[in-house]
C-alpha cells in the first residue's frame, strides 16, 4: 500500500476561521512533510516531521500550525488565514532518514480556499 | 547554487509521437534524483528515482536515465491519458528531507 491520503478534499473558509487538514499513511514511514502547491508552480517546503518530532520549518507564518500526533498522521492546523494562502496543501511521507529509499509519496491534495 | 532546470516547458506530441523530456540539475553531491507526474489538481504521482550516473528505470511507456548533469524522460509511444505535467526534483548528500524541484515540463498528447 503507497497511499497517502487526506482530508478534507475542498475547504472554503473564511479569514477568521479555524480549521484543520488532516493526512494519514500507512506505509510505516517515519518522515511526513505538508507542502503548499500555488497553480503552476512546483510543490513548496512548508514543515517535515521525523519520527514525530518537527524536524523543518520553512519559516512559515504562525497561522499555520503543524501537529503530529502520531507515526501515521499528520495535521495542519489553519486560523486567521489570508486569500494568499489560497493553494493546494499536499501532505506526503517518506522512509525518513537512514531508512534507504527517500522518495517521497504524495496524498491527493485538499484544495483550500481564503474568502 | 543547487538548482533543477527544466525544459521545454510545454511539449505538444502526437499520439504514438515519442520524445524526450529534460532535467538539468546543479548540486553539491547527488543523493538522489526523482520524478513525478502530477495531473491538474492532484497531489504529485511517484514514478522514479535515480542514485548514479549510467542507472536507467523504465515503466510501461517510460524511462529514465541519468547522467552526472541530466536525466531524461523518454516516453515512448504516448497515449493521450500520458498527458500530464512532468516534475523533476533532487536531493542533495547533506539534505534529509528538501528536495529541489524544476518547474516541471507540461506535456499533451493529442488523439
Amino acid at each position: 500500500d503507497t497511499e497517502v491520503t487526506q482530508t478534507p478534499k475542498h475547504l472554503v473558509m473564511g479569514m477568521t476561521n479555524k480549521k484543520s487538514l488532516k493526512c494519514e499513511q500507512h506505509m510505516g514511514h517515519r518522515a511526513m512533510y505538508w507542502y503548499k502547491q500555488k497553480a503552476k508552480k512546483p510543490p513548496e517546503l512548508m514543515f517535515v516531521y521525523s519520527y514525530e518530532k518537527l524536524s523543518i520549518n520553512e519559516s512559515v507564518p504562525s497561522r499555520f500550525s503543524p501537529e503530529c500526533p502520531n507515526s501515521s498522521l499528520l495535521n495542519l492546523h489553519l486560523h486567521a488565514l489570508q486569500p494568499e494562502d489560497s493553494a493546494l496543501y499536499l501532505c506526503a511521507s517518506s522512509q525518513g532518514p537512514g531508512q534507504g529509499n527517500n522518495e517521497q509519496f504524495f496524498g491527493p491534495g485538499t484544495r483550500l480556499t481564503v474568502l | 547554487e543547487d538548482q533543477v532546470t527544466q525544459s521545454p516547458e510545454a511539449l505538444r506530441l502526437q499520439e504514438g509521437e515519442s520524445s524526450s523530456l529534460n532535467c538539468s540539475y546543479t548540486v553539491s553531491g547527488l543523493r538522489g534524483l526523482f520524478w513525478y507526474r502530477q495531473d491538474p489538481g492532484k497531489g504529485p504521482e511517484f514514478l522514479f528515482t535515480l542514485y548514479s550516473a549510467g542507472e536507467e528505470k523504465e515503466k510501461e511507456r517510460l524511462k529514465a536515465t541519468l547522467t552526472k548533469k541530466e536525466s531524461f524522460l523518454h516516453i515512448t509511444a504516448p497515449k493521450p491519458e500520458d498527458s500530464a505535467t512532468y516534475l523533476c526534483a533532487v536531493q542533495a548528500h547533506d539534505s534529509n528531507y528538501q528536495l529541489i524541484w524544476g518547474a516541471g515540463t507540461k506535456l499533451i498528447i493529442k488523439p
